[in-house]
C-alpha cells in the first residue's frame, strides 16, 4: 500500500531536548515536505526536498534541520525545541515537482508534538 | 509572494443547507494552480480539486461545485445540500508558476460544522 508513514504518532518533550521526528515513503518519490499546522495560521511549509541531499528553506525554517540521505526518508530534527514549536506536523511526498504538486500530495498521519 | 486567505474561521449550518466556503489568494504570477483540501476529524489531508490559472471552467462534483474568478482573485468552494459528514477543515492553497511545486501555501482553513 502507498502510504507516507511518520513516527510517532504523539510526542510530549521538554525544552531543549533534541528530538527527530520520522517520515518514510515507499512510493519512490523525489519531492518530500514537513508542514505544520496551528490555529489560525493553516499549514506552514517548514522545509522541502527535491531529491537525495537537496534541501531547502519553506516559509517557516527556523529552529528545524532536515536531511535526505536516501530517496524514502525525510527526517525532521529539533536540536533544541522549544514551546512556540508546539504543533502538528505533516510530512508529505508527491511523484511531482512541478506546480501541481499539490495535487499528487500523500501526506502522512501527522505528528502532534507538544513542548513543556 | 503567493498568500491565500479564508477569511471564514469558522461556519455552523444545519442539515441540507447550502454553504460557500471564500477564498482568495494573491500571487505575481500569470501561471498558478489553486487547490481545496479537506480534513475531517481524523485529521488526514484529502485532496479535493485542482484548477489551473487557465481554466476558469467551474466545476461540479456531485455536492460539491467550484467557482473560480480571475477578475476577483477568488476560488470559492460550495457544498450544496450539506450533510453531517462534511463536518472538517477546509483549506484552500496555491502553487505559483512552472517549476515552482515546491512552494504551496495555504490558507488559514475553515471549519465547518454541519448540524443535524
Amino acid at each position: 500500500e502507498a502510504q507516507v508513514t511518520q513516527n510517532p504518532r504523539y510526542l510530549i518533550t521538554v525544552t531543549g531536548k533534541k528530538l527527530t521526528v520520522t517520515c518514510s515513503q515507499n512510493m519512490n518519490h523525489e519531492y518530500m515536505s514537513w508542514y505544520r499546522q496551528d490555529p489560525g495560521l493553516g499549514l506552514r511549509q517548514i522545509y522541502y526536498s527535491m531529491n537525495v541531499e537537496v534541501t531547502d528553506k519553506g516559509d517557516v525554517p527556523e529552529g528545524y534541520k532536515v536531511s535526505r540521505k536516501e530517496k524514502r526518508n525525510f527526517p525532521l530534527i529539533l536540536e533544541s525545541p522549544s514551546p512556540n514549536q508546539t504543533s502538528l506536523y505533516f510530512c508529505a511526498s508527491s511523484l511531482s515537482r512541478g506546480p501541481d504538486v499539490g495535487e499528487k500530495l500523500f501526506f502522512g498521519s501527522g505528528t502532534q508534538l507538544s513542548v513543556l | 509572494a503567493q498568500k491565500v486567505t479564508q477569511a471564514q474561521t469558522e461556519i455552523s449550518v444545519v442539515e441540507k443547507e447550502d454553504v460557500t466556503l471564500d477564498c482568495v489568494y494573491e500571487t505575481r504570477d500569470t501561471t498558478y494552480y489553486l487547490f481545496w483540501y479537506k480534513q475531517p476529524p481524523s485529521g488526514e489531508l484529502v485532496f479535493l480539486i485542482r484548477r489551473n490559472s487557465f481554466d476558469e471552467q467551474n466545476e461540479i462534483s456531485g455536492r460539491y461545485s467550484w467557482n473560480f474568478q480571475k477578475s476577483t482573485s477568488s476560488f470559492n468552494f460550495t457544498i450544496t445540500a450539506s450533510q453531517v459528514v462534511d463536518s472538517a477543515v477546509y483549506f484552500c492553497a496555491l502553487s505559483e508558476g512552472e517549476t515552482s511545486g515546491s512552494r504551496l501555501t495555504f490558507g488559514e482553513g475553515t471549519q465547518l460544522t454541519v448540524n443535524p
